[in-house]
Formats: C-alpha cells, structure tokens, sequence
C-alpha cells in the first residue's frame, strides 16, 4: 500500500543548530512528494514539492530537501534552525500519474522544538 | 488576496448531533478538499470536491458528506456524531483537481464531541 512515513515523532534542536527532518516513502513508482509546515492553531503552509528533475528541491524559509531514490527517502533539511521554526512538520506523497483520482497521503508528522 | 475561510473555527456538539461545516475556497479556485486530524491518526483524507463533482474519496463512513456550490464553496456535514468525530477538520483548495498543483490550507474546524 502507499505510505508516507516520518520515523520521528519530536525533535528537538538548539537555535542556531542544523535540522534534518526525515521522511520515507511506498510508491510503485516514484511519487510526487511535498513538505508541509503547521504552526499551533493553524493551517498547513506548503514548504516545497518534488515532482521530477533535480533531486535537491529548495523551498521557502531557506528548507531544502533532497530526493533520494536509492532510499525512498525525501529528508528535510535547514542549515541553521530559527525559533520561528517551531511547529509540526508533515510530509506528503501521491502517485505520479496523470488524472485526478490520486489522493494526497501524509504521514504522522514530527513536531520541532527550538530550544534558546 | 484572501486566503482559505472555515468557519465555524470552533464548535462543540454532543453524541448523536450533526454538524455542518463551511470552506471557501482562494478566489478563482475550483478544487476543494477536506481532511480530519487527530493526534492518533494524523491527517486523513476526506474527500475532494471540483466543479461541483465529488472526483476523490477518503475511507470515511457515510455519516461524512460534503458538496460544492457553483461558486466552489464547500460545505461538509457529519452526521450521528461519534465522540470519535473530535478532530481538526481542515480545508483545502487549489486551482486544479488531483493535487498536481499546491494545496492551499485553511485554519480549520476544531470540533469537540461531548
């Protein structure tokens, strides 16, 4: 079955500190694949998406992901972390197919603590 | 412009009560989805509306429907409420059907069930 699958479920880091968030995915085939941000109270905001192409994706608020197929994984990655960051990340696929009857699967999310 | 509107932003209703919920879509969006989050399910997809056609369904039970106006708000409606129903309802729309393009998210609907 499609899965998308986030093994962490809270991570912590330190302000000023590097993050990488991790994200793996079941698809028959290579999927299109998403990063969503939600902060407390909120709606999801898109961070970035994979579609084809280059492997090494940039998105807003200085997020990049890289697109490994060779491990199903699509990590999420910041240089250096931001208090503002705080929040719950999900990652997301769907079938990289044509049509309209794909839906978009998210999985459990891992929530960022930014420690002072 | 404006952004994804749901409304009521929160609500409490009791076992066996039904709820109706409203979205409207980004201006010029025709593509409406909903989604329930709970802290032990996470999101889960609902069902997609576009040009007032349902095209996606999630595996939810017939007590969750939904449908589109002509000017592609939304409207999604849980009946015999279950104390299992309390979640974050959220919305989303997007110009195209079948997530190819970016999904744009409301605040949600924050629905307790006593």
């Amino acid at each position: 079955a499609q899965s998308v699958t986030q093994p962490d479920i809270h991570i912590t880091v330190s302000e000023g500190a590097s993050l990488e968030l991790r994200c793996n995915y079941s698809y028959g085939a290579t999927p299109y694949l998403f990063w969503y941000v939600q902060s407390p109270g909120q709606g999801l905001q898109l961070l970035l998406k994979y579609f084809s192409g280059d492997t090494l994706v940039q998105g807003i608020k200085g997020f990049e992901a890289e697109f490994k197929r060779s491990q199903s994984s699509f990590n999420l990655r910041k240089p250096s972390v931001h208090w503002s960051d705080a929040a719950e990340y999900f990652c997301a696929g769907r079938e990289n197919r044509g049509g309209s009857n794909y839906k978009l699967t998210f999985g459990k999310g891992t929530l960022l603590t930014v420690n002072p | 412009k404006a952004g994804v509107t749901q409304t009521p932003r929160y609500l409490i209703k009791t076992r066996g009560q039904q709820v109706t919920l409203s979205c409207s879509p980004i201006s010029g969006h025709r593509s409406v989805s909903w989604y329930q989050q709970t802290p032990g399910q996470g999101l889960q997809f609902l069902f997609e509306y576009f040009s007032e056609t349902q095209r996606n369904k999630g595996n939810f039970p017939g007590r969750f429907s939904g449908r589109q106006f002509s000017n592609s708000r939304s409207e999604m409606n849980v009946s015999t409420l279950e104390l299992g129903d309390s979640a974050l309802y959220l919305c989303a729309s997007s110009f195209a059907t079948g997530f190819a393009g970016e999904l744009f998210f409301g605040e949600g609907s924050r629905l307790t069930v006593l």
